[in-house]
């Protein structure tokens, strides 16, 4: 079975702090896809990224930052110098060869980032 | 381009009426997916359509829930009757590529549409 814990369920920095957002999947499938979505209170899930089981390079996209291990089964996910803007609701999801091409989501961690 | 289009964004309804939610995915894209979001969950997938064949349903409540994609395009999602416990917010998706060849493919997300059974 696919599942995707995202233990930290709340996190509230002060802008321009840098803030890890932690995801630990687990899956049985050797190819799959890991995602980031972000959730502003609008409702919209906005995609982020997507990293596939067979590069563990790391990937820098502005103040965004992901790293993947497949080691401890993580892929964490780093906001440099928050901004009030990327306060929201951040999810981490699988997509395994096995799932049929759907997403299995974690339940989330809300950031609140403060002025 | 154009998003995942949804209709209605808000709905509040009496427990045991119905309700329709409607979903216009990316143009061209082959797959389509009705997630269920409960507040403070992360979305679960209720249906997956691929053109207008179902692909997987095993999670979606066949006594009150249904859903069809007509023409392989538009799709809808219906509710009846309603319980409490359907509050939620209902987020149609779309990708680009079936699921016959497996591509670990991005989805999609339109605005959800955001049901409050009362």
């Amino acid at each position: 079975a696919q599942k995707v814990t995202q233990a930290q369920t709340e996190i509230s920095v002060v802008e321009k702090e840098d803030v890890t957002l932690d995801c630990v999947y687990e899956t049985r499938d050797t190819t799959y896809y890991l995602f980031w979505y972000k959730q502003p209170p609008s409702g919209e899930l906005v995609f982020l990224i997507r990293r596939n089981s067979f590069d563990e390079q790391n990937e820098i996209s502005g103040r965004y930052s992901w790293n993947f291990q497949k080691s401890t089964s993580s892929f964490n996910f780093t906001i440099t110098a928050s901004q009030v803007v990327d306060s929201a609701v951040y999810f981490c999801a699988l997509n395994t060869q096995g799932g049929s091409e759907k997403l299995v989501f974690g339940k989330g961690t809300k950031l609140t980032v403060n002025p | 381009e154009a998003g995942v289009a949804q209709s209605p964004r808000y709905k509040i309804i009496e427990k045991r009426q119905s309700v329709a939610f409607w979903c216009n995915p990316i143009s061209g894209h082959a797959t389509l997916y009705w997630y269920q979001q409960i507040l403070g969950q992360g979305p679960k997938l209720l249906i997956q359509f691929q053109n207008n064949g179902v692909v997987d349903d095993s999670q979606l409540p066949k006594d009150r829930f249904s859903a069809e994609r007509l023409k392989g395009v538009d799709s809808t999602l219906k509710i009846q009757p309603a319980k409490l416990e359907d509050s939620a917010v209902y987020l149609c998706a779309s990708s680009l590529v079936g699921v016959l060849t497996y591509s670990g493919n991005t989805i999609y997300f339109g605005e959800g549409s955001w049901l409050t059974v009362v």
